[in-house]
């Protein structure tokens, strides 16, 4: 029973390009995230849905645009990839704001060439 | 905004020995959390710390969290290979700010 899980794992396509990444998660929890680790692990926060509604929106270009259908999924929607976008992109989900853990998907490798 | 840094980055040791690695903020934080990541992983919560000078431990793992609560540390005692991984402190500033800092984490490589 996988707790949450990202599609697809992996992600390469061309400068430009429009995708999206899916997240859904099986846990029953209010609050859902967004983070991108870099080449160099450093992991930041993009946006955090808390009950379907926008929480917190990082410096992040307006091309990534996030949606939440409801409380279980969060989807992240990029448009014009450009080639710093590739990274590797995590959903996570945690039971409430804070001060709880938080549960992380498998991630979803991106590659923009 | 807040910064949350570790120490070291990087981390070689021989199998047995032990290890620690420090996280600083630059802001004081309600509690702090920690996480690991296996090489080709996600990050899994390892545990969470929430009062000045709490001390919590997990079998060879050993949390502490700074009496100002703006620093924290993980020790290991007699690494394993299975202890390989990055890890990373996490935390919550004081400030009413519901975001969580991840910190730029400390890759453990264990030499057999």
């Amino acid at each position: 029973d996988t707790a949450v899980s990202q599609t697809p794992k992996y992600l390469v396509t061309q400068m430009g390009n429009d995708k999206s990444i899916k997240c859904e998660q099986n846990l029953g929890h209010d609050t859902m995230y967004w983070y991108k680790q870099d080449s160099k692990k450093f992991l930041k926060i993009m946006f955090s849905y808390n009950n379907k509604e926008l929480i917190i929106n990082e410096t992040v270009p307006n091309r990534f645009s996030p949606k939440s259908p409801d409380k279980a999924h969060l989807n992240l929607h990029i448009n014009s990839l450009e080639l710093g976008d590739s990274a590797v992109y995590f959903c996570a989900s945690s039971p409430r704001l804070e001060p709880y853990e938080q549960y992380f998907g498998p991630g979803t490798r991106l590659t923009v060439t | 905004g807040q910064q949350v840094m570790q120490i070291p980055q990087y981390q070689h040791v021989q199998e047995g020995e032990d290890f620690t690695t420090y996280c600083n903020s630059s802001t004081t934080l309600s509690n702090i959390q920690w996480y690991k990541q296996r090489p080709g992983g996600h990050p899994v919560f390892l545990i969470q710390l929430v009062k000045s000078g709490e001390v919590k431990k997990q079998k060879r793992l050993t949390f502490q969290f700074g009496e100002a609560k703006k620093n924290s540390s993980l020790h290991i005692t007699a690494t394993q290979t299975t202890d390989v991984g990055t890890y990373f402190c996490a935390g919550r500033s004081n400030f009413g700010n519901e975001k969580l800092t991840f910190g730029t984490g400390t890759r453990l490589t264990i030499i057999p």
